[in-house]
């Protein structure tokens, strides 16, 4: 089975300040790795994926995520955060094959202020 | 493209009550999660289907079911509800060759 452990439940950052949300998760085998916002009474939306390949992923709007296999981290950055970017990162896992149940962090809400 | 439609979007129950949600995935998609998001428990899976077949379940009662029909819209049904099933039903359509999981805005189910 797997396990995703989100180490902050909460962070607060002013905005243009860098930020770093982290996860680590547990897995036995080798893993899909995902980040996801979500924005008050709103669904889920996908920030960005590892599947394979370069270890350095990165979304449309700054965000960029590396994985770390040796450290079993996924850890989400982003240079300089705008207000905008105030929600709930849920950090997830899925295990390849076998269908798509995801593994879900507990979640950091990242609150950017002025 | 449409998004992935959720209803309602909000429902009030009293506990013993059944209810039932629905998801319209997006065209083409023949893969559909659910998952019960709570302040308490977080995210938790709860069940997948492909193509009118359940491929995965969640470790939820029975009380929880769900279907697919053969258009892709899904429906999940709790019977008998607890006060504890409060919760934001998340539907998820999946395109499976790019590992991606777009989600609906949800039902908010509260159960008094």
């Amino acid at each position: 089975a797997q396990s995703v452990t989100q180490l902050d439940s909460q962070v607060p950052v002013f905005e243009e300040a860098p930020v770093e949300l982290r996860c680590n998760y547990s897995s036995s085998v080798s893993v899909y790795l995902f980040w996801y916002v979500q924005y008050p009474n709103q669904g889920l939306q996908l920030l960005l994926k590892y599947l394979s390949g370069s270890t350095l992923v990165k979304s449309i709007n700054g965000f960029e995520a590396e994985f770390n296999k040796s450290q079993t981290s996924f850890h989400l950055r982003k240079p300089s955060v705008h207000i905008s970017d105030t929600a709930e990162y849920f950090c997830a896992v899925r295990k390849p094959g076998g269908g798509n149940k995801l593994t879900f962090g507990t979640g950091t809400q990242l609150k950017v202020e002025l | 493209k449409a998004g992935v439609t959720q209803t309602p979007r909000y429902l009030i129950k009293t506990r013993g009550q059944q209810v039932t949600l629905s998801c319209s995935p997006i065209s083409g998609h023949r893969s559909v999660s659910w998952y019960q998001q709570t302040p308490g428990q977080g995210l938790q899976f709860l069940f997948e289907y492909f193509s009118e077949t359940q491929r995965n379940k969640g470790n939820f009662p029975g009380r929880f079911s769900g279907r697919q029909f053969s258009n892709s819209r899904s429906e999940m049904n709790v019977s008998t509800l607890e006060l504890g099933d409060s919760a934001l039903y998340l539907c998820a359509s999946i395109r499976e060759d790019q590992e991606t999981q777009y989600f609906g805005p949800g039902t908010r189910l509260l159960v008094l």
